[in-house]
């Protein structure tokens, strides 16, 4: 299968500050996404983005599929920022799997 | 409204017991997906279906049952062959090759 890695596993911020997540996958994908899990558990589509890069507010993303990597860059964060981000990917020609990184753990204290 | 409707939220089951998750969805989507994830832990691939009549088993699927009779549903069954059934389940669907996978709000489902 394919490796997704994400790091850091841990993050610690104040509000206000910026912030850059990674991902990184072992070999070529169809997609990539990233969600964001809230406190009841609940993931949120926060990006589709195969490769080049999209802006959400004050999220925004980045992929670099021919080196195999992905960035979310939140800045300002707010305290509703925290939670667990995730990286994942569909590899195959058909509809395939969708192979998750492990996670970031973002907390962002007032 | 379009989405991924999992029932119930929370479950409770005697140990022993075999028990059915619900995943519906309204999406018009071809693959759906069933993930487990424990305290602190990533998500971790049970079963995942990407057509009618068909499926196919992830990283954990020992202990787990599923069919796909119909297009919107993929209904999960944690027989009593799984060890540490207490976790927090998530279903998820996708549409064509590699296009956007959408979650359901998930199942928490505690044996004791």
């Amino acid at each position: 299968g394919i490796q997704v890695e994400q790091s850091p596993p841990d993050l610690i911020l104040q509000e206000g500050a910026n912030s850059t997540l990674r991902c990184n996958f072992s070999d070529s994908v169809n997609n990539l996404q990233w969600f964001h899990q809230n406190p009841w558990g609940q993931l949120i589509n926060l990006f589709y983005i195969p490769s080049g890069t999209k802006q959400n507010g004050r999220l925004s993303a980045t992929t670099v599929a021919t080196e195999r990597y992905s960035l979310l860059y939140i800045s300002s964060s707010q305290t509703t920022d925290s939670g667990v981000y995730f990286c994942a990917v569909f590899r195959g020609s058909t509809l395939g799997r969708l192979y998750f990184g492990r996670g970031t753990q973002l907390t962002v204290w007032p | 409204d379009g989405g991924i409707t999992q029932s119930p939220k929370y479950l409770f089951r005697k140990e022993g017991q075999n028990v059915t998750l619900s995943c519906e969805q309204n999406l018009n989507h071809d693959a759906m997906y069933w993930y487990r994830q424990d305290p602190g832990q990533g998500l971790r691939l049970i079963y995942y279906s990407q057509i009618v009549n068909d499926f196919q088993k992830g990283d954990i699927a020992e202990g787990y049952s599923v069919s796909r009779e119909k297009k919107e549903s993929f209904p999960l069954t944690v027989t009593s062959a799984q060890k540490n059934p207490t976790a927090f389940y998530l279903c998820a669907s996708a549409g064509g090759t590699g296009t956007e996978a959408f979650f359901g709000q998930g199942t928490r489902l505690t044996v004791v």
